[in-house]
Formats: structure tokens, sequence, C-alpha cells
């Protein structure tokens, strides 16, 4: 059973558009909630990372925001830019790191 | 300090055949975990080791396993290949101290023929 589920599966957001990724979970044990980037022939790297006690959490260009009510959360990225497309992986976990769930992916294409 | 190390890169085999993968943590995290990686799945659980101990493990047949050896190396093992089992497998380490944060290695290409 997928306990975190992503949207959309594929993304094209034009240079200096805001791109924004869906993903909602069902365990309410989760507590900690990170997003990773993946670029092509590399593994995963952590992008941002949230915990449920706050509703957002910013980092340069990129902004998580958690709606625990809903059990969703979502990654804005402001300004895309090329570099940024890639294919980003929204993950749950409790206690850390420890058997992280991860979300079906995003492919994120910023086009010029 | 050197990333996480995963070998071999690629490698391709055969149904029936069987393969055993290796990683090499981060030096100083205890922690291993592995994921399997294919398109439209995401990245799926495998186990999880810390200390040569298994602590979590995920859904997938036994014909998946996994140990950890006292420097922290790891290496994971599938038997009896299937065609589904073609796919990336991802490695990461942790330091159990720090905030949660998983460190990848580059994954090993699987492809079963």
């Amino acid at each position: 059973q997928q306990q975190v589920k992503q949207s959309p599966q594929s993304l094209i957001v034009q240079k200096g558009g805001i791109s924004i990724i869906n993903c909602a979970y069902e365990n309410t044990a989760f507590d900690y909630f990170p997003w990773y980037q993946q670029f092509p022939g590399k593994g995963p790297a952590l992008l941002i990372a949230i915990r449920p006690d706050v509703s957002e959490k910013k980092e340069g260009r990129f902004t998580i925001s958690f709606n625990k009510s809903a059990k969703q959360f979502s990654l804005h990225i402001m300004d895309s830019q090329p570099g940024d497309s890639a294919t980003y992986f929204c993950a749950a976990s409790m206690g850390g790191y420890q058997k992280v769930t991860f979300g079906t992916g995003t492919k994120l294409q910023v086009i010029p | 300090k050197a990333g996480v190390t995963q070998t071999p890169r690629y490698l391709i085999k055969t149904r029936g055949q069987q393969v055993t993968l290796s990683c090499s943590p981060i030096s100083g995290h205890r922690s291993v975990s592995w994921y399997q990686q294919t398109p439209g799945q995401g990245l799926q659980f495998l186990f999880e080791y810390f200390s040569e101990t298994q602590r979590n493990k995920g859904n997938f047949p036994g014909r998946f396993s996994g140990r950890q050896f006292s420097n922290s190396r790891s290496e994971m093992n599938v038997s009896t290949l299937e065609l589904g089992d073609s796919a990336l497998y991802l490695c990461a380490s942790f330091d159990s101290s720090n905030t949660g944060e998983l460190f990848f290695g580059e994954g090993s290409r699987l492809t079963v023929l």
C-alpha cells in the first residue's frame, strides 16, 4: 500500500515560472517530510525538509508548505531555472531516517 | 569526505542467476539502507542495517537479502533473478545523530534478460 501519493508525474514549466509538486500521506505517525532531488545518473540528494510543527519552510527559491490537518505537503520552486530540471521525490518517515517512504517522483522540465 | 560508493555501477544478468551488490557508506556512518528504484514506482524500501543488524525490512520476497559488515560496508543479494528485478538499486547511509538526511550513492543499474 502506497503511503505517500505524489502528483503530477511530470511537469513542464517555463523559465522564471513557479513549479508546484504536491504530496499526500496517510500515516499520521510520520514526523519528518523531506524532498529529494535527483539528476540523471545520480542518486537522490536532500533538497529541503520540514517537520509537522511548522506550516512552511523556505530555503532560497524552494519552499515547503505543510498542511497537517489535510495530511498534505507541497514543494514550490520559485523563479524556476533550466538547472532545476530533475526528478523530485517527496518522502515521509517516523523518527527521521528510519524506513523512509518515498512518493513516485515528479519529472520536472524547465524550458528556456 | 568521500561519498557513498556502490559497485558495480552497471550489470547484466539472465533470469535465474543471482547477483550481489556492494555499498560503502560515508566514513563514520553506521547505518545503511537499500532502495529499489523503478519508473513509476519511485523508491521502494528494501532494508536497513545498523551495526550489522537488520532493523527494518520492506515488502520484498525472500529472494532479496542483505547484510552489513563490521566496517559498516553492506551487501545486498538477489537470488533467482526475474525480469521484474531490473531496476536501479540505491544505497543510502546516514548518521544516526543527524536530523534524518539520507546520503545516496549513484546506484547499481541491474538489467535482467
